[in-house]
C-alpha cells in the first residue's frame, strides 16, 4: 500500500538555524499536506500543496512539492523556540480521501 | 472554519470495560470522518474511514469487532474500543474534511489509558 516516509526522525537545533525535513512517497501523490504538533497537542493543519514544483511560503517556512509529485520538503529559516513541535507531512492520492501520514519530524530548538 | 469536537478528551478504564468517543463536525457535514491512533512518539495511524450511512471501512490490522465505528449522522461519528486493554492505551483522534478539497481538521484527541 501507500507509503509516507519522513527524515530525519528527529532534529536538534540552536536557536537561528535553519531547520528541513524530508518527505517521500512510494506512489505519486495528487496532494501532500503538511502539519505541526506540539506536545499533548493535536495536528494543526499548515498548508497543502497540490501542482507540481509548487512552492509557497508562509513567512520563514518554505514549502515545496516535486515535480513527480513524490517528494515534499519543509524548511524553517532562524528557527525561533516557538518552532519546537512535531511536523508531519501527509499524502493522499486522490482527492478528499484518506491521508497517510509520515512519521514526523520532532524540532527541539535550543535558545 | 471548520470546527471537528472529539469528547471525551481523555479516559481512564479498568482492563475489559468498553469505552466510547464520541467525535463531531460543528459547523459542517461530514460524511466521511477518519479515525486515527497515535503511540507516544510516533505518527498518526489510521485505523479506519468512517463512512455515514454505511460500514466503516478499516485499514489492514486493525480488528472491526473490537474497535466499533457508527456513523449514524452526518455530523457524528463515534469509536467505541471494546474489552479494552492495557495495549490499547494510546491517543485516538477523529478528523474530517470541511469540503472535498479542503485540509484534514482534528478533534483533539482521547487520551485513553487502560489500566
Amino acid at each position: 500500500g501507500q507509503q509516507v516516509m519522513q527524515i530525519p526522525q528527529y532534529q536538534h537545533v540552536q536557536e537561528g538555524e535553519d531547520f528541513t525535513t524530508y518527505c517521500n512517497s512510494s506512489t505519486t501523490l495528487s496532494n501532500i499536506q503538511w502539519y505541526k504538533q506540539r506536545p499533548g497537542g493535536h495536528p494543526v493543519f499548515l498548508i497543502q500543496l497540490v501542482k507540481s514544483g509548487e512552492v509557497k511560503k508562509q513567512k520563514r517556512l518554505t514549502f515545496q512539492f516535486g515535480e513527480a509529485k513524490k517528494n515534499s520538503s519543509l524548511h524553517i529559516t532562524a528557527t525561533q523556540t516557538t518552532d519546537v513541535g512535531t511536523y508531519f507531512c501527509a499524502g493522499s492520492n486522490n482527492q478528499g480521501g484518506k491521508l497517510i501520514f509520515g512519521q514526523g519530524t520532532e524540532l527541539s530548538v535550543k535558545p | 472554519g471548520a470546527v471537528v469536537s472529539q469528547h471525551p478528551s481523555w479516559v481512564i478504564c479498568k482492563s475489559g470495560t468498553s469505552v466510547k468517543i464520541e467525535c463531531r463536525s460543528l459547523d459542517f457535514q461530514a460524511t466521511t470522518m477518519f479515525w486515527y491512533r497515535q503511540f507516544p512518539k510516533q505518527s498518526l495511524m489510521l485505523m479506519a474511514t468512517s463512512n455515514e450511512g454505511s460500514k466503516a471501512t478499516y485499514e489492514q490490522g486493525v480488528e472491526k469487532d473490537k474497535f466499533l465505528i457508527n456513523h449514524a449522522s452526518l455530523t457524528l461519528s463515534t469509536l467505541t474500543v471494546t474489552s479494552a486493554h492495557p495495549e490499547d492505551s494510546s491517543f485516538y483522534i477523529c478528523s474530517a474534511f470541511g469540503t472535498a478539497n479542503s485540509p484534514l481538521h482534528f478533534g483533539n484527541g482521547t487520551r485513553l489509558t487502560v489500566t
